[in-house]
């Protein structure tokens, strides 16, 4: 089957460090993305992994274990703007489809 | 460079009638990807369009269609709508299909079914 599991809520500190983990099962994998979804808007790409390892850019990190169907979303210096759902997403391989996790909600406070 | 666009923004209809919401990519893209987008099932997959052929259908009734023009501009069609139809629905280009091909979203369609 097809699954994508991230916690649904979030709270952190403004200039905190927080990580959003995505644990995924599908029939294949053919690469994960990360959007960030501010409310009553469109998601916005965030990162791409396809290889295990981690991705850099700026002050978001997101990293990949293939082995272990896992990956996080590591902010940094975290600003209020940062308040957004964070959607975890998987190309699967055999479908070739993209499959998104429900999202996460992530509440920054000053 | 424009992005996506969808229109309309927001959509009131009845149970038992249809309605078509349109997308235009981000010029030169050539895969059209449509969403539906609700609180508690988050983004489910509905099709891909890539060159005017449907390449991908999600898990829908057949109530739920759709087309690519060959200007690239998306219609996505449903017929007999539900109340649990209304949810947003958004649109998604990229440059070719599949792989990790980055999707770039339109502000989305908001459809609200009484």
């Amino acid at each position: 089957g097809q699954n994508i599991d991230q916690p649904t809520e979030m709270t952190a500190t403004e200039g905190a460090i927080v990580q959003i983990n995505c644990t995924y099962q599908t029939s294949g994998f053919n690469g994960l993305f990360w959007y960030q979804q501010h409310a009553g808007e469109a998601p916005t790409f965030l990162s791409y992994n396809v290889l295990d390892g981690l991705e850099e850019k700026g002050r978001f990190s997101s990293f990949l274990s293939r082995s272990k169907g896992y990956s996080y979303l590591l902010l940094k210096e975290l600003q209020m703007k940062d308040s957004a759902s964070y959607l975890c997403a998987v190309r699967d391989r055999d479908t070739d489809k993209l499959i998104f996790g429900t999202g996460t909600r992530l509440q920054v406070f000053p | 460079k424009a992005g996506v666009t969808q229109t309309p923004r927001y959509l009131i209809k009845t149970r038992g009638q249809q309605v078509t919401l349109s997308c235009s990519p981000i010029s030169g893209h050539r895969s059209v990807s449509w969403y539906q987008q609700t609180p508690g099932q988050g983004l489910q997959f509905l099709f891909e369009y890539f060159s005017e052929t449907q390449r991908n259908k999600g898990n829908f009734p057949g109530r739920f269609s759709g087309r690519q023009f060959s200007n690239s501009r998306s219609e996505m069609n449903v017929s007999t709508l539900e109340l649990g139809d209304s949810a947003l629905y958004l649109c998604a280009s990229s440059l070719i299909a599949g792989e990790g091909n980055e999707q770039f979203f339109g502000p989305g369609t908001r459809l609200t079914v009484l």
